[in-house]
């Protein structure tokens, strides 16, 4: 079992929007603001899309976005492309003992 | 550029030993964190540890701790993960990763990955 929790899948239509949500606690998620988030393609290295949160890194398409609420972190996805399908994993930093947990994973389909 | 480069594909026997390589080029390789994660077959990511070369800080995660070892050799810009008694569960993908920025802190993210390295442990 995952330190933080995803669901795992999600889909939609190209051009629509979807959110993938990621719970922690307050141990994580609640007390940093520290998510990122990670693309996977089937035989790829991950690649980040989402740092502290909300920050995109340079060549991510603004169609990533990223937010938090309490303990539960959220990435969306706007204008769905048939690229946008693969694997998507959050990520927390969790203090000086655990240091950093993973959620499961959620495989994004695009229909 | 920054470039990490993991070491090639290995098939191993339960109980032998294992030393895996991730080599960075393109930055300043003792001032950055470079982590491991794991990725058992079909599964998702799991933070295994992580060191700083520039003074081999290293921190495991409490599942990981005991079960490997992670070094580095600032003379070659390379850092390993060890295993000295494999086991079939040790079968998995592995990636190094470094984080965005120089100095201690640890609180950034992944932002550099390896190709990753497939161990693969069988009788």
């Amino acid at each position: 079992q995952s330190a933080l929790t995803q669901p795992a899948s999600v889909s939609g239509s190209p051009g629509q929007s979807i959110t993938i949500s990621c719970t922690g606690t307050s141990s994580d998620v609640g007390s940093y603001n520290l998510v990122s988030w990670y693309q996977q393609h089937p035989g790829k290295a991950p690649k980040v899309m989402i740092y502290e949160g909300s920050q995109r890194p340079s060549g991510v398409s603004n169609r990533f976005s990223g937010s938090k609420s309490g303990n539960t972190a959220s990435l969306t996805i706007s204008g769905l492309q048939a690229e946008d399908e693969a694997d998507y994993y959050c990520c927390s930093f969790a203090g000086s003992s655990n240091f950093v947990v993973f959620g499961g994973g959620t495989k994004l389909t695009v229909l | 550029e920054v470039q990490l480069v993991q070491s090639g594909a290995e098939v191993k026997k339960p109980g032998e030993s294992l030393k895996i390589s991730c080599k960075g080029s393109g930055y300043i390789f003792t001032s950055y964190w470079i982590g491991w994660v794991r990725q058992m077959p079909g599964k998702g990511l799991e933070w295994m540890g992580i060191i700083y070369p520039g003074d081999s800080d290293i921190r495991y995660s409490p599942s990981f701790q005991g079960q490997v070892t992670i070094s580095a050799d600032k003379s070659i810009s390379t850092v390993y993960l060890h295993w000295s008694s494999l086991k079939a569960s040790d079968t998995a993908m592995y990636y190094c990763a470094r984080l965005r920025g120089s100095g201690g802190s640890l609180l950034q993210e992944m932002r550099y990955w390896g190709q990753g390295t497939l161990v693969t442990v069988s009788s």
